[in-house]
């Protein structure tokens, strides 16, 4: 099976500009979150998405945004850019929308705001 | 709001010894406790987990133990080995529902032979 897959892998952008992301779990998988990686704040949780519903969110701001296809592919959407956003996006997938399940991770896309 | 604090932030051993990552969370309902490991330019991956129900699990060198009554979990790696040197997480459901997981901030574990 292929692994969960994101693209593009690296982005620079610009600030006040606007970004989207794509993520494509695992087939079978229907439980898509994301996260944000940085050096000082580790990994935090943006939201979660399961049937193409949001099912639970983080504490980011609303220029943070999301949303589930019917084939469970992911897209993230970032507007209004700040310099802090330069992060490494993971998403990772699961099986199911209910806890204790392993959660697989892509390989993340490395976003840069100048 | 939900946390995870994860101990230390660094750790260096020889090859061969132990090494124990120590974590503990604050939000009662958390019933999904996976460690994952990060090589530098990789992906998390899981190495191991546990549930609400269980006190102690074990993948031959690595073990995690839970103490639901102090809130607190820890990694155990034994015999370590260079290729276990990367940056470790242990992380904590947000709650029973969802897929949602807190992180601790991290432990890199350095393996020197």
């Amino acid at each position: 099976k292929a692994g969960v897959t994101q693209t593009p892998r690296y982005l620079i952008k610009t600030r006040g500009q606007q970004v989207t992301l794509s993520c494509s779990p695992i087939s079978g998988h229907r439980s898509v979150s994301w996260y944000q990686q940085t050096p000082g704040q580790g990994l935090q949780f943006l939201f979660e998405y399961f049937s193409e519903t949001q099912r639970n969110k983080g504490n980011f701001p609303g220029r943070f945004s999301g949303r589930q296809f019917s084939n469970s592919r992911s897209e993230m959407n970032v507007s209004t850019l700040e310099l802090g956003d330069s992060a490494l996006y993971l998403c990772a997938s699961s099986v199911r929308w209910t806890g204790m399940n392993e959660q697989f991770f892509g390989p993340g896309t490395r976003l840069t705001v100048l | 709001g939900e946390n995870v604090e994860q101990h230390p932030s660094t750790l260096s051993v020889q090859e061969g010894d132990s090494a124990v990552i120590k974590c503990t969370y604050s939000d009662s309902a958390s019933n999904y406790f996976p460690w994952y490991k990060q090589e530098l330019g990789k992906r998390p991956q899981l190495i191991i987990d546990i549930r609400s129900n269980v006190g102690e699990k074990k993948d031959q060198r690595i073990a995690v133990t839970l103490n639901k009554t102090a809130k607190h979990f820890s990694l155990h790696i034994t015999e370590t080995q260079p290729e276990d040197s990367a940056v470790y997480f242990c992380a904590a459901s947000r709650g029973q529902a969802g897929t949602a997981l807190i992180f601790g901030k991290g432990t890199t574990l350095s393996v020197s032979s």
